[in-house]
């Protein structure tokens, strides 16, 4: 059966410092592993990632894949009260659904 | 439209009663999805629809749930005789072809409170 894992459960950091949230899977036929960010109730669209070893960055945000111990990292340097969020990681197979993992809870305190 | 819409945002409703969610693709997304969120959890698939027909409804988790799309682009969800584990957000999502290769934008969701 198809599976996401995230890690840690939740998480609290102070403002400035840098947190990894983890994902990993066992997807049949792997395309494609997504992260999302997820404020009230609308998950909002952060990286896609299909390829091994290629980091994706945005601003303090940065992301990568690893194909074939068949995980990923979110790293976010420089948290602020703004990243305070659920990280949602997902992962699409061969099919158009998407399989999510539960989400990692960041709190960061000012 | 700019974003994928769902209406209403909340929705209370009594245990029992029938219901009706709302989607607004973005305009000229073919591919249209539901997930349904509930506590603690991350999303999970319930329907898809490329087009007007629903190609995969095996998420739905039984026949009290129903899913149309008439003329391909809004969706309605429809709940009969809503239980109180039907409590969640339900979020739509579109894309312009199938699957998350060609980009994923969820809606806002609606959260459904069966009392």
């Amino acid at each position: 059966e198809d599976k996401v894992v995230q890690s840690p459960l939740s998480l609290v950091v102070h403002e400035g410092d840098t947190v990894t949230l983890n994902c990993s899977y066992e997807v049949t036929n792997f395309r494609s592993l997504l992260w999302y960010k997820q404020e009230k109730k609308a998950p909002t669209f952060l990286f896609m990632l299909t390829s091994s070893g290629i980091e994706k960055k945005s601003g303090r945000l940065s992301s990568i894949l690893d194909k074939k111990e068949l995980f990923s990292i979110l790293n976010i340097t420089a948290t602020q009260t703004g990243d305070s969020a659920i990280y949602l990681c997902a992962v699409g197979g061969s099919s158009y659904k998407l399989i999510f993992g539960s989400g990692t809870r960041l709190l960061v305190r000012p | 439209g700019a974003g994928v819409s769902q209406t209403p945002s909340n929705k209370v409703t009594e245990k029992g009663k029938y219901v009706e969610l709302r989607c607004d693709p973005i305009s000229g997304h073919t591919a249209l999805y539901w997930y349904r969120q509930s506590l603690g959890q991350g999303p999970e698939f319930l329907i898809y629809f490329q087009g007007t027909g629903a190609a995969d409804d095996s998420g739905l988790p039984n026949d009290r749930f129903f899913a149309v799309r008439p003329e391909g682009s809004v969706s309605t969800l429809k709940i009969q005789r809503t239980e109180r584990g039907d409590s969640a957000v339900y979020l739509c999502a579109s894309s312009s072809a199938q699957g998350p290769l060609y980009g994923y934008t969820f809606g806002s969701g609606t959260r459904l409170t069966v009392v």
